[in-house]
């Protein structure tokens, strides 16, 4: 079954509004996770590395103001699209990182595709 | 240079086929090394780790070269449900970051 649980799996929002979508670790703790976008026909692009207790590390070219994150426990982050625009309609996935085990593994949510019209 | 690269394809192969794709990556000090396959619109999927002695997984056989900075993907005897994007993922650098490449897409043709 799922180990990270992302929630919305579709949105569709008016211009100007705020999305909030959520990113679950399900049976482990994830100090870290890792936000992605993905165009049509393009590749995941790494927007942000989610930390707990800190602040996002986001990647160049991604506002940090526009995209925001939280990460306020072991199994929680979130993503908030602000005042959306159609530009920002994408699929974004989430990841978490578990260190548990003899080897680290890389773990994504469904996914959330924006539709912002 | 992108931090990791692959050739987008695609790659159009008959059931049975053999095919195999290369990633290089830009990051000498890269740590390790993963193969992801997607499927259209769904979260990737861990196809396979890749160790340094290489490694093999059925019809699936990965393996490094941190000399030349690449790692490849051989899928043996092609099945129609391998069509799907796949992925190379790099992890290492100062946090730990993960990067993806551009995925090389694979259509098994009947």
């Amino acid at each position: 079954g799922a180990v990270v649980s992302q929630h919305p799996s579709w949105v569709i929002c008016k211009s100007g509004t705020s999305v909030k979508i959520e990113c679950r670790s399900l049976d482990f703790q994830a100090t870290t996770m890792f936000w992605y976008r993905q165009f049509p026909k393009q590749s995941l692009m790494l927007m942000a590395t989610s930390n707990e207790g800190s602040k996002a590390t986001y990647e160049q070219g991604v506002e940090k103001d526009k995209f925001l994150i939280n990460h306020a426990s072991l199994t929680l982050s979130t993503l908030t699209v602000t005042s959306a625009h159609p530009e920002d309609s994408s699929f974004y996935i989430c990841s978490a990182r578990d260190l548990g085990g003899a080897n680290e593994k890389l773990f994504f949510g469904s996914g959330t595709q924006l539709s912002v019209l | 240079r992108k931090e990791v690269e692959q050739d987008p394809g695609p790659f159009n192969v008959p059931e049975g086929a053999t095919v195999a794709f290369n990633c290089t990556y830009s990051n000498s000090a890269s740590q390790s090394f993963f193969w992801y396959r997607q499927d259209c619109r769904k979260e990737p999927k861990l196809l396979m780790s890749v160790y340094s002695s290489g490694n093999e997984d059925g019809r699936f056989t990965a393996q490094l070269n941190r000399a030349s900075q690449y790692i490849s993907l051989l899928i043996r005897d092609s099945k129609l449900s391998d069509s799907a994007t796949y992925l190379c993922v790099v992890k290492g650098g100062g946090y730990q970051k993960v990067t993806f490449g551009t995925g090389t897409k694979l259509q098994v043709i009947p």
